[in-house]
């Protein structure tokens, strides 16, 4: 059975803590993605990574970084959290496809980890 | 850059009504990948279109990628209180062929 696993499924930490949200695939996936989840808003992508030590911008990686050491993990991390980063955090990863355009097959998300900021 | 709209956001339905919920970019796809996520749960993969006009069913869904591919649909004939959930399109462009993009996704309740 295929796993996206996420470290904490709930989290609340302090305005201005660091903070370091965790993802773990068993897939050996290329890609792997973190969105955030607000209401009325859908999944926003911050950052993903098709590849180890690779890392792109998503839609709205202001108050972001990421670190993809392994092919396996993909970090998310707050360097000062805010209040306005109280979310729900969701990791994915998928794998490529494709010859003359590479692609992405279907995502497969993790639980998701609800951070409240306070 | 690109971006995918839905709508409507939010649809509540009477059981055994049909409905669709639409999806549409700024941007010429190269494919477009549907999910659904239930209420506390998290999106799971139902289907990928790739070609142009292309029409895929899966029991009472039918999903349609449009013929300029900036745009797909979902329909959902005779619902069911188990269609509950937020449906996603996400929308991936020649632009950037690593981005998942996602909509904001369609909210749907059912009143039995």
């Amino acid at each position: 059975d295929v796993k996206v696993t996420q470290s904490s499924r709930y989290l609340v930490k302090r305005t201005g803590e660091k903070v370091f949200l965790e993802c773990v695939q068993d897939m050996d996936h290329e890609n792997m993605f973190w969105y955030r989840q607000d209401p009325g808003l859908g999944l926003r992508l911050i950052y993903f990574s098709y590849d180890v030590k690779m890392k792109e911008k998503g839609d709205i990686p202001e108050g972001y970084s990421v670190s993809r050491e392994k092919k396996e993990r993909f970090s998310l991390i707050l360097e000062s959290a805010s209040t306005n980063q109280t979310s729900m955090y969701l990791c994915a990863s998928s794998s490529l496809q494709g010859l003359g355009q590479i692609l992405n097959t279907e995502a497969f998300f993790g639980q998701g980890t609800r951070l409240t900021v306070v | 850059g690109q971006q995918v709209m839905q709508i409507p956001q939010y649809q509540h339905v009477q059981e055994g009504e049909d409905f669709t919920t639409y999806c549409n970019s700024s941007t010429t796809l190269s494919n477009i990948q549907w999910y659904k996520q239930r209420p506390g749960g998290h999106p799971v993969f139902l289907i990928q279109l790739v070609k142009s006009g292309e029409v895929k069913k899966q029991k009472r869904l039918t999903f349609q990628f449009g013929e300029a591919k900036k745009n797909s649909s979902l329909h959902i004939t005779a619902t069911q209180t188990t269609d509950v959930g937020t449906y996603f399109c996400a929308g991936q462009s020649r632009s950037n062929d690593y981005k998942l993009s996602f909509g904001a996704g369609t909210t749907v309740t059912v009143r039995a």
